[in-house]
């Protein structure tokens, strides 16, 4: 079985602060990671996955995670957040390779409150 | 529809009610997930449809829940006897990807989910 562990439940931000979400995960088998966001009354929305190759992994709005096998971790960073990145962030995990299992397996969440 | 729906989006029930909630799978996706999520929590894994076949029910909690997928596109979830416990909101998720298949990129899109309050 896997799981996850956000360290950091609430983490406020000034607007153009950086910010990094922690994340660890603990497997018997090799994972696939991901991130999700969940903006006020929206559904989860993928934010960026890490399934083999690169360790850094990029989205598409600036967020960035690096996933450490030794330190079975995949946190996530953001250089310079906006307004607009106020939301809940969930790191979720379930079995990589041949894996017959579908499941994600999530954290309870981080939410990030940024302020102007 | 462009993404997953699911409705009502608010359902306050006393308990001892029974309840059902409703999920539209983005049209052709053969994969629909149910997942709780509680207050503060991350969300969990309930029960999993490939196409009408549900091959996964290890997470519903109790007898009291059941998941069905008919005509292997709409999806209901009815929570029978309605416990304060069972306040949550609950996921629906589609994929186009038949499971195994999320974990090598075949995206899982989710619905705004069900808030269901038990009072």
């Amino acid at each position: 079985a896997q799981s996850v562990t956000q360290l950091d439940s609430q983490v406020p931000v000034f607007e153009e602060a950086p910010v990094e979400l922690r994340c660890n995960y603990s497997s018997s088998v090799s994972v696939y990671l991901f991130w999700y966001v969940q903006y006020p009354n929206q559904g989860l929305q993928l934010l960026l996955k890490y399934l083999s190759g690169s360790t850094l992994v990029e989205s598409i709005n600036g967020f960035e995670a690096e996933f450490n096998k030794s330190q079975t971790s995949f946190h996530l960073r953001k250089p310079s957040v906006h307004i607009s990145d106020t939301a809940e962030y969930f790191c979720a995990v379930t079995p990589g390779g041949r894996s017959n299992d579908y499941k994600l397996s999530f954290g309870a969440g981080t939410t990030v409150t940024v302020r102007a | 529809g462009a993404g997953v729906s699911q409705s009502p989006r608010y359902k306050v029930a006393k308990r001892g009610q029974d309840v059902a909630l409703r999920c539209d799978p983005i049209s052709g996706h053969v994969s629909l997930f149910w997942y709780q999520q509680a207050l503060g929590q991350g969300p969990e894994f309930l029960t999993y449809f490939q196409n009408e076949a549900q091959l996964d029910k290890s997470g519903l909690p109790s007898d009291r829940f059941f998941a069905e997928r008919p005509e292997g596109s709409v999806s209901t979830l009815k929570i029978q006897r309605t416990q304060q416990e069972d306040s949550a909101v609950y996921l629906c998720a589609s994929s186009s990807s038949i499971a195994p298949g999320q974990g090598a990129g075949n995206t899982i899109y989710f619905g705004e989910g069900s808030w269901l309050t038990v009072v």
